[in-house]
């Protein structure tokens, strides 16, 4: 079975970094052709995809956020993490990370960050 | 990586069908078979309901079926019930290992 579970800050300042963590289980990033994205949506909007990375250690970004962005991995540890940089109030939202294949097949249930001072 | 465009909402009433409509471009929903629909209910993490166009995941009822023209993709929803009523978002493949997510349709059973 399938699952994945965001973890993190619920509130953050202006300015300051949000690390988010991403704990899965019932497959493995070490596996060929696996992926892990990191995919937000502020409250009552859309959902905008972040960021990926392979099991090959392969990373891509959002065009538009990508100088804000790192996403890593710790295969040992079933991990995924991403970091963003310079937080805004616009980037309150809830932060979803996803197995990722050729469509993103299954979900953790969301970690709402709310940036505040 | 421009949003797709979704009509803001659609509805039926039960039995009937509806159809949602996801418009992109030539980079993206044209150029790929990596069309994907999700349904989202309040405050609950998307669900995969339709991929690679027209493929449906185990579990998912057959009331829920994908097609693609061009560079629209389309969900339709046969015999509606009330547990349809949801949000549904697309996304699509769009080059350059990147993915694009449609601005979401809120489906009312009436």
């Amino acid at each position: 079975q399938v699952t994945l579970k965001e973890s993190g800050p619920a509130l953050v300042k202006p300015t300051q970094t949000l690390t988010l963590t991403c704990t899965f289980s019932g497959f493995s990033l070490s596996t060929s052709g696996m992926r892990v994205s990191w995919i937000r949506q502020p409250p009552g909007k859309a959902l905008e995809w972040l960021a990926r990375i392979d099991w090959d250690d392969d990373k891509f970004y959002s065009t538009s956020l990508k100088t804000r962005l790192t996403i890593s991995k710790d295969t040992s540890k079933n991990q995924v993490v991403l970091t963003m940089t310079n937080m805004d109030p616009v980037d309150t939202a809830t932060y979803y990370c996803a197995r990722t294949g050729t469509t993103v097949d299954y979900w953790g249930q969301g970690t709402l960050v709310t940036v505040s001072s | 990586q421009s949003a797709l465009t979704q009509p803001p909402s659609a509805s039926g009433s039960p039995g009937q069908s509806v159809t949602i409509s996801c418009t992109g471009t030539s980079s993206d929903v044209g150029a790929y078979n990596y069309v994907s629909w999700y349904q989202q209910h309040p405050d609950k993490a998307p669900k995969l309901m339709i991929y690679e166009v027209s493929k449906r995941p185990s579990g998912v009822p057959d009331r829920f079926s994908g097609s693609k023209s061009g560079n629209t993709a389309s969900l339709t929803v046969s015999g509606l019930q009330a547990e349809d009523e949801a949000d549904y978002y697309c996304s699509s493949y769009a080059g350059s290992n990147s993915l694009v997510f449609g601005g979401g349709t809120k489906v009312t059973v009436l």
